[in-house]
Formats: structure tokens, C-alpha cells, sequence
């Protein structure tokens, strides 16, 4: 079957970093995607991997291990607005164009 | 990435009653999709919308209940057919193979639905 796991909620604290992680057992493999969405708004595009690495984009970087099936993502220097939702997808099911979802994770930040 | 409008942004609607959701694209789009997403849960894919061709609908999700169009390479129409409370949620359209990431998928702001 295809299954993608994320922790439900994580707190944080201002200033600080953390590490959001997603595993994934999916029938094949081409991509994965990490998205963000603020309470009441539409997903909105952070990150893609597709090799076994680091991608790094300002504050928030990617990581991904094809072998291993898991991939996280790293927020550092923590700002109040990075409290959301944050939502693993991977491209791999039975179709080149359809994502399978995680149910995401509620991230709180605290001052 | 690709602008992308839907309209209404919201709606409250009577029991037996049925929507019609836009979706437009500022830019010819490879592919169209349509999700439901439930307060509080991820994204639940409906169908993917085919330009010139019936839509490809996932399981749980029937033609009769939830027809779509796509008449072109720009724009797709959901309708949510003979609602029921169940059908309260927001549904959102995405696109993928605009310029750029070629399989990215972009999101439209979503329509907030309440069935009464």
C-alpha cells in the first residue's frame, strides 16, 4: 500500500530550530514534496527532492534518503509566521502526475 | 508559478442543492486537480481534470456526484452534486507542468463549502 508518516504537532520556541521528519512506503519513487499551509489558506510549494541529499533554501532546508524511505525538514532561526501546517507529499503511486499525501504537521511556535 | 483563481471563495448552501466551483489559470497548465480537504486533515485528491477528455476520478469519488469539465488548458469547473452536510469541506484546485517545475503542483486559494 502507500503510507506516508509525519508526527501530528510539534512545539518550538522562537529563534530556535527544528526538524520535521516524514517517512514514506509508496510503490515507486519520483519526488518528494514539502508544502506549507497557514490555518484557512491554500498549500503553498517549499521544497522538492528527487536525490539523496540536502537541498537548502534560505531558513529551510530538505533532506531526503531514498534508501531509508525518509526525508525531513529543517527550519531554523524560527519566526512566529512558520506556525502551520507543513505537509510531506510524495510522487510515486500509480500514476507520473498525482501526489500522495501525509496528513501533515501542526507546527506551534511559542515567543 | 501560475496565478491561480477559484470562485466562490465561499458558499453556504442548502441540503439537496448543487455547487459549481472555477477554477482559472493564468497559463496553459498540463494537468488540473481537484482535492477536498476536511478541517483539520490533509488533502483528499477527487479526480484529476483531462483537457478534452471525462476526468480521472479516485475511489470513493463517482462522475454522477461530482462532475467535472475542462474545457481547456486554462480552466476546469467542479460541481458538487445534491449536497449533503457531509459535503461541508474546501475544496481546492491545483496545477502542475506550468513553466518552471514542471511537477510542482500550485494551489488555488479553495472554496470554503457549508451544506446546511
Amino acid at each position: 500500500g502507500q503510507n506516508i508518516d509525519q508526527p501530528t504537532e510539534m512545539t518550538a520556541t522562537e529563534g530556535a530550530i527544528v526538524q520535521i521528519n516524514c517517512t514514506y512506503q509508496t510503490s515507486g519513487f519520483n519526488g518528494l514534496f514539502w508544502y506549507q499551509q497557514h490555518a484557512g489558506e491554500a498549500p503553498t510549494f517549499l521544497s522538492y527532492n528527487v536525490l539523496d541529499g540536502l537541498e537548502e533554501k534560505g531558513r529551510f532546508s530538505s533532506f531526503l534518503s531514498r534508501s531509508k524511505g525518509y526525508s525531513y525538514l529543517l527550519l531554523k532561526e524560527l519566526q512566529m509566521k512558520d506556525s502551520a501546517s507543513y505537509l510531506c507529499a510524495v510522487k510515486g503511486g500509480r500514476s507520473n502526475y498525482q501526489l500522495i499525501w501525509g496528513a501533515g504537521t501542526k507546527l506551534i511556535i511559542k515567543p | 508559478s501560475a496565478v491561480i483563481s477559484q470562485k466562490p471563495s465561499r458558499d453556504i448552501c442548502q441540503r439537496g442543492t448543487s455547487l459549481t466551483i472555477q477554477c482559472q489559470v493564468d497559463s496553459q497548465v498540463t494537468m488540473m486537480f481537484w482535492y477536498r480537504q476536511q478541517p483539520g486533515q490533509s488533502l483528499t485528491l477527487i479526480a484529476t481534470a483531462n483537457q478534452g477528455s471525462e476526468a480521472t476520478y479516485e475511489s470513493g469519488f463517482v462522475i454522477d456526484k461530482f462532475p467535472i469539465s475542462r474545457p481547456n488548458l486554462t480552466f476546469s469547473t467542479l460541481t458538487v452534486s445534491n449536497m449533503s452536510p457531509e459535503d461541508s469541506s474546501i475544496y481546492l484546485c491545483s496545477v502542475s507542468g506550468t513553466s518552471g517545475f514542471t511537477d510542482t503542483q500550485y494551489f488555488g486559494p479553495g472554496t470554503r463549502l457549508t451544506v446546511l
